[in-house]
């Protein structure tokens, strides 16, 4: 059981959006501590998606966007393409584990 | 190139010992924390260790304390996990994390090394 809770799996046509939830609670997200999003397509290793709630490092294209508020956060994926297929992770950290937590991925599927 | 390259993984008895390397190049290793984060077959990602850019701050996830020590050197552009008392749930794709403190945000990755803990 992950201390970050988000759905298992998601899907879209391509062209669609879709979003991906990350809930939390007062030691994590709520607390104020930044979420970050990671991607991580089939066999390779995860990649720095959104920092900090809401920003994107150099290279990500501006259809992914990240949200925060209150114990919750979100990834949205506009204009949905093959390659967004990968599983995505939300992360934070929890002041009552005292490190760095998950979420527990969810695999995104481009119908 | 930015790059972090670990080794060490392998196949290991219940009970016995491995020690990962990390080798980070493309940047200036000393200045930054870095972390170990484990991915087990077909599961997600789960946060290691952490160690700051001079050793002085060092954290684990509570359930591994004890079992795994995290170091580094700082001359050799190296980070270490020792890990002892393996057990079957330790079997995992383990990877070395450059983060970007104080964000906290893990934004480089090494291509992961795997640890399989089997008799």
């Amino acid at each position: 059981q992950s201390v970050l809770t988000q759905p298992p799996s998601v899907s879209g046509a391509p062209g669609q959006r879709v979003t991906i939830s990350c809930t939390g609670s007062t030691s994590n997200i709520g607390a104020g501590y930044n979420v970050h999003w990671y991607q991580q397509p089939p066999g390779i290793a995860p990649k720095l998606l959104i920092y900090a709630n809401n920003n994107r490092p150099s290279g990500v294209p501006d259809r992914f966007s990240g949200s925060k508020s209150g114990t919750s956060a979100s990834l949205a994926i506009t204009g949905l393409q093959a390659e967004d297929e990968a599983d995505y992770y939300c992360q934070s950290y929890d002041s009552s584990v005292r490190g760095w937590v998950f979420g527990g991925g969810t695999k995104l599927t481009v119908l | 190139e930015v790059q972090l390259v670990e080794s060490g993984g392998g196949l290991v008895k219940p009970g016995g010992s491995l020690r990962l390397s990390c080798t980070a190049s493309g940047f200036t290793f000393s200045t930054y924390t870095m972390n170990w984060v484990r991915q087990a077959p077909g599961k997600g990602l789960e946060w290691v260790a952490s160690i700051s850019s001079s050793s002085t701050y060092i954290d684990y996830a509570d359930p591994l304390k004890g079992r795994f020590t995290i170091s580094r050197d700082n001359a050799k552009n190296s980070m270490y996990l020792q890990m002892n008392s393996l057990r079957g749930e330790d079997t995992a794709v383990y990877f070395c994390v450059r983060d970007d403190y104080p964000l906290g945000t893990f934004d480089i990755w090494g291509q992961g090394t795997k640890v399989i803990v089997s008799s």
